[in-house]
Order: structure tokens, then C-alpha cells, then sequence
């Protein structure tokens, strides 16, 4: 059973703080590893992802890989409360390039960024 | 307009019923996808598919049919609707060769 799990929060930091969202997933062969942003009410968004260890920035976010540890972690500098959503990771069997699919998803971690 | 329509957004039906939700995207993408969301489990894949002759099952296909009928409309049938269908389905495309899934609005569906 592939499994993906995330603390489900919720995770409450001040504005300006560092929010750092943590993920870990049981299948070893997982190769690819994927973030989603979902406002309540809302359809799931893609913010990042990553496929080799280490570290991956986008602007205020970045996106840590550790296959061994089989953790993914997510960091959200200078935290806004439009930051203020349900985050999941997802993780793919597939390399990248050819288009991940058959995505596992965690159950979320709510977080939320006080002004 | 938006990229992925669902329709309905919302549907009350009784156990039993034959269900239909649609899916149309108007972004070329190849790829297909319905995932269900329940509380406290996630988003979890029903079906995908990868163009019109190409559809395979997800995590939790029983109970559940799906339908390609072009590469932009993919539809979604439960045959006899059950209480524990209840939940919130979206559809979402994506093309080929790229990692990205778009997900439509969702549709709320309550089986009472």
C-alpha cells in the first residue's frame, strides 16, 4: 500500500514567519514529488516540484527531497495570510519527463498564517 | 471561461441512482484524471486516462465507470449510487510529457 503521510495541522504561524510543511511516503520507488496548494472550497493548485535530492527554490517557496530519508519537506518564507491553505503532497512512481501520473496523495496539512 | 468545467457542481440523489458527472477541458491536454476527496482521507485517483482508447483504473475504481468520448470531455458514471460515494470528485487534465494536473472546480455529491 503506497501511502503519503502529512501532519494534518493545523499549522499556525505569525506573517513573516517561516512555515515549513513536512511529508513522508512509504514507496520506495517514488521518484517524483509534487506540492498542491487548496484554498477551502477550492480545486487543488500545483506550487512545486521535485525529483532529485535536495533542494528546489521558487520564490518564496522551496521544496526539500531526501530519497533515503524518503521525506519531502516545503518551506514557505515570509509567510503571508494569503498563505493560509490545506497543502498536499503527492508523490509519482513515474520519472520525470514522461509526465507524471498515478499521483499518491497525503490527506493535507492546514496551515495557518496569522496576521 | 474556465479551463476544466465540471457539471453538475453540486447533485442531492438517492442510493441506487445512475449517476453521471462531467468533465470538459478546452486546454488540449491529452491526459485525463478523476480523483475523489473525502475528509480525513484525501485525494485519492478513480480513473485516468491517457487519450480516448486509453483509460485505466486508479486506487478505487469500483463502483465506478468512466467514458472518454473525445479528448476533451471525460465522464464519470456510478452505476448505482451508494451512501460512502458521497464526497467531493474533480477532474483534472494534463498534457502529455509534463508533470502538471490542472483540476477542474469539483463536484459536490451527496448520496443519501
Amino acid at each position: 500500500q503506497k501511502e503519503v503521510e502529512q501532519n494534518s495541522g493545523p499549522l499556525s504561524v505569525p506573517e513573516g514567519a517561516i512555515a515549513s510543511l513536512n511529508c513522508t511516503y512509504s514507496d520506495r520507488g517514488s521518484q517524483s514529488f509534487f506540492w498542491y496548494r487548496q484554498y477551502s472550497g477550492k480545486s487543488p493548485e500545483l506550487i512545486m516540484f521535485i525529483y532529485s535530492n535536495g533542494d528546489k527554490e521558487d520564490g518564496r517557496f522551496t521544496a526539500q527531497l531526501n530519497k533515503a530519508s524518503q521525506y519531502v519537506s516545503l518551506l514557505i518564507r515570509d509567510s503571508q495570510p494569503s498563505d493560509s491553505a490545506t497543502y498536499l503532497c503527492a508523490a509519482s512512481p513515474i520519472f520525470s519527463g514522461a509526465g507524471s501520473y498515478q499521483l499518491t496523495f497525503g490527506k493535507g496539512t492546514k496551515l495557518s498564517v496569522i496576521p | 471561461d474556465a479551463d476544466v468545467t465540471q457539471t453538475p457542481r453540486n447533485r442531492i440523489t438517492k442510493t441506487g441512482k445512475r449517476i453521471m458527472l462531467e468533465c470538459s477541458q478546452t486546454k488540449g491536454h491529452d491526459r485525463m484524471y478523476w480523483y475523489r476527496q473525502d475528509p480525513g482521507l484525501g485525494l485519492r485517483l478513480i480513473y485516468y486516462s491517457f487519450d480516448v482508447k486509453d483509460i485505466n483504473k486508479g486506487e478505487i475504481s469500483d463502483g465506478y465507470s468512466v467514458s472518454r468520448q473525445a479528448q476533451a470531455k471525460f465522464s464519470l458514471s456510478l452505476e448505482s449510487a451508494i451512501p460512502n460515494q458521497t464526497a467531493l470528485y474533480f477532474c483534472a487534465t494534463g498534457p502529455a510529457g509534463v508533470d502538471t494536473q490542472y483540476f477542474g472546480p469539483g463536484t459536490r455529491l451527496t448520496v443519501l
